[in-house]
């Protein structure tokens, strides 16, 4: 099956600081990934939409100059959380999408934030 | 009305039993569906994808497909404690000015007593 890679697997930061996070598609190419949040006991929430080689689009109420997204290739896209605060700690999981439309995740990135 | 409903459960089923799990989609346009698993504190995982009305099996997973009545299901045939996740019905709706999307339930906890 189609494997999805995201690096780092947990990360704590302090407050103010960014955090990138990384999402590899690592046997299929993803023109289209995907970027949730997931807080304790709630549905995914989606993020945005990143197309290899274009801006990201973003969901309404998403910060576009807070979660920065580059999907610099067809296996690869970034996150980064930008000045980070408590209410930013979260479960955060990229998807990218393969053929027949399957849309496979990667392991997610639990944040904390101090 | 939401797009996309499950009932949240849990279900419980005992071991070895068949597990029915339900969903129904508002959008006659929707075009895929699927299943994930999600174990507690980890991604989704795919499981099942079906295109076309009537089943789809791989193993002890059946998927079923009613695009009349707007209606997909799951069945988890000789259900084991390993089974106990809860599950996500997802459907796709293609949209012509972005990426299409998947449109996902809240899912349903199914737990597997011993």
């Amino acid at each position: 099956g189609a494997v999805v890679s995201q690096h780092p697997s947990r990360v704590i930061c302090k407050s103010g600081t960014s955090v990138k996070i990384e999402c590899r598609s690592l046997d299929f190419q993803a023109t289209t990934m995907f970027w949730y949040r997931q807080f304790p006991k709630q549905s995914l929430m989606l993020m945005a939409t990143s197309n290899e080689g274009s801006k990201a689009t973003y969901e309404q109420g998403v910060e576009k100059d807070k979660f920065l997204i580059n999907h610099a290739s067809l296996t690869l896209s970034t996150l980064t959380v930008t000045s980070a605060h408590p209410e930013d700690s979260s479960f955060y999981i990229c998807s990218a999408r393969g053929r027949a439309y399957e849309q496979y995740f990667g392991p997610g990135t639990r944040l904390t934030v101090t | 009305q939401k797009e996309v409903e499950q009932n949240s459960g849990p279900l419980s089923v005992p071991e070895g039993a068949i597990a029915s799990l339900n969903c129904t989609y508002s959008d006659r346009g929707s075009q895929s569906f699927f299943w994930y698993r999600q174990y507690s504190g980890k991604s989704p995982e795919l499981i099942m994808s079906i295109y076309s009305n009537g089943d789809k099996e791989d193993g002890r997973f059946t998927a079923q497909l009613n695009k009349a009545s707007q209606y997909v299901s799951l069945l988890i045939r000789d259900s084991q404690p390993s089974d106990s996740a809860t599950y996500l019905c997802a459907v796709l709706v293609p949209n012509t000015g972005t990426a299409s999307k998947l449109t996902f339930g809240t899912g349903t906890r199914l737990q597997v007593t011993l």
